[in-house]
């Protein structure tokens, strides 16, 4: 089965500095996109940053940007300059196949980040 | 225009009753998910929708839980006979195509609590 591990469960930072969230999967395709989603306490899951797998550069939003390791597949969030209203789960997710043939996200447990003043 | 909104918000529930969420996808987005969030966990793929195709129902935990779509907009998902292991937040997503290629948008969610 394809998975996603999100291996830190929760995470903290200062505001104005810099974070990363770790994220690896499992797949045997070769070309697929990869996504990191926002959510705050409000519920809504808000997309952070999508990574096509076939494009060597790493994507990069503001002050979000990741490191995109095909090879180890590795898929880690860096926030840079954290600002309180970054507090949320955050959850890597990766487009996988049902059993009934269409696709859905497989989404990791989720690190909570927590930005301290 | 308005994002996925899903109602009710919040649901309380007793053991055995039957409950019903309702998603509002984005106008024109073809495609709807409905996922579940259990505490503590990521989101578990539940149904989803395709224009109007037949639903790919392979993620519905038990024959409680049934979905539809109508005119390819308003979906509700349908709890019969709810239990406590139901407790979840339920979520809903919309995109205009391809997972991946387009972005899936994600309602606020209810939040079911059944006692």
């Amino acid at each position: 089965a394809q998975t996603v591990t999100q291996s830190q469960p929760e995470m903290s930072v200062q505001e104005a500095e810099t974070v990363t969230l770790s994220c690896t999967y499992d797949t045997s395709e070769s070309d697929y996109y990869l996504f990191w989603y926002k959510q705050p306490p409000s519920r809504q899951m808000i997309l952070v940053i999508r990574q096509e797998a076939y494009k060597q550069q790493n994507a990069t939003e503001n002050r979000f940007s990741v490191n995109f390791q095909k090879a180890a597949k590795s898929f880690s969030l860096k926030i840079s300059d954290s600002q309180l209203g970054d507090a949320a789960m955050y959850f890597c997710a990766y487009p996988s196949i049902t059993q009934g043939g269409s696709e859905k996200l497989v989404f990791g447990k989720g690190t909570k980040l927590t930005v301290n003043p | 225009g308005a994002g996925v909104s899903q109602s009710p918000s919040n649901k309380v529930t007793e053991k055995g009753k039957d409950v019903e969420l309702r998603c509002d996808p984005i106008s024109g987005h073809t495609a709807l998910y409905w996922y579940r969030q259990s505490l503590g966990q990521g989101l578990e793929f539940l149904i989803y929708f395709q224009g109007n195709s037949a639903p790919d129902k392979s993620g519905l935990p038990s024959d409680r839980f049934s979905a539809e779509r109508t005119g390819g907009s308003v979906s509700t998902l349908t709890i019969q006979r709810t239990q406590q292991e139901d407790s979840a937040v339920y979520l809903c997503a919309s995109s205009l195509g391809v997972l991946g290629e387009e972005t899936q948008y994600f309602g606020p969610g209810t939040r079911l609590l059944v006692l």
